[in-house]
């Protein structure tokens, strides 16, 4: 079991370039979960999906924000237009449901100059 | 909606002593979950421990046990013999069946050599 894979693992980009983040769950694993990870705000979840429905999408900031999971192993994180507040740490997780522990991805380091 | 505050921004302990990371946290369900997360700075989060609230015992990792207080809300991590290994950024975490994790603001640990 190759765990929970995201790329890339750092990102820098100009502000107002599109940027896209790639997730790969554990196989088997039926909910996905983005948080975001700065020193001001801690560990924020962004949104959720169970068996690849998006469940709940407060925690996406602005409508810069996207994400989708077109199939059970693959998801995407976009922000598009970027900005430089968007610097963050950008984490995926999988579990086996909701209320479980949750397995992390190693995470994206994002920076937007 | 859950809460977890955890009240110390930094802990320091002498390598092979014993240090306990506190931990409070506010829900209204009645089954949830508790959980400690390592993050060294590899940034890669690790789960460490967990505990189901309607088990009255305090669950235990080989160096790594809890303190469970259900009526007091509280869930500290106590490190035994502690290692320079072990010097991260701890979090502690509950959700409930349908809920995603929500994270305290993180004890940064420091082992003294």
């Amino acid at each position: 079991d190759a765990g929970v894979i995201q790329s890339p693992r750092h990102e820098v980009t100009e502000m107002g370039q599109e940027v896209t983040l790639r997730c790969k769950p554990i196989s088997g694993h039926n909910s996905l979960f983005w948080y975001r990870q700065t020193m001001m705000r801690g560990l924020e979840l962004l949104i959720y999906f169970n068996n690849n429905v998006p469940i709940d999408d407060s925690g996406m900031p602005e409508d810069r924000f996207s994400a989708k999971m077109p199939n059970a192993s693959f998801s995407t994180l976009k922000i598009q237009p970027s900005e430089p507040r968007d610097s963050a740490v950008y984490f995926c997780a999988s579990s086996l449901r909701t209320g479980r522990g949750y397995t992390f991805g190693s995470g994206t380091r994002l920076t937007v100059v | 909606a859950q809460t977890v505050t955890q009240s110390q921004p930094e802990m320091s302990v002498q390598e092979a002593e014993t240090v306990t990371l506190s931990c409070t946290y506010d829900t209204s369900e009645s089954d949830y979950y508790l959980f400690w997360y390592k993050q060294p700075p590899s940034r890669q989060m690790i789960l460490v421990i967990r505990q189901e609230a309607y088990k009255q015992q305090n669950a235990t990792e080989n160096r790594f046990s809890v303190n469970f207080q259900k009526a007091a809300k509280s869930f500290s991590l106590k490190i035994s013999d502690s290692q320079l290994g072990d010097a991260a950024m701890y979090f502690c975490a509950s959700n409930s069946g349908n809920t995603p994790l929500v994270f305290g603001k993180g004890t940064r640990l420091s082992v003294i050599a």
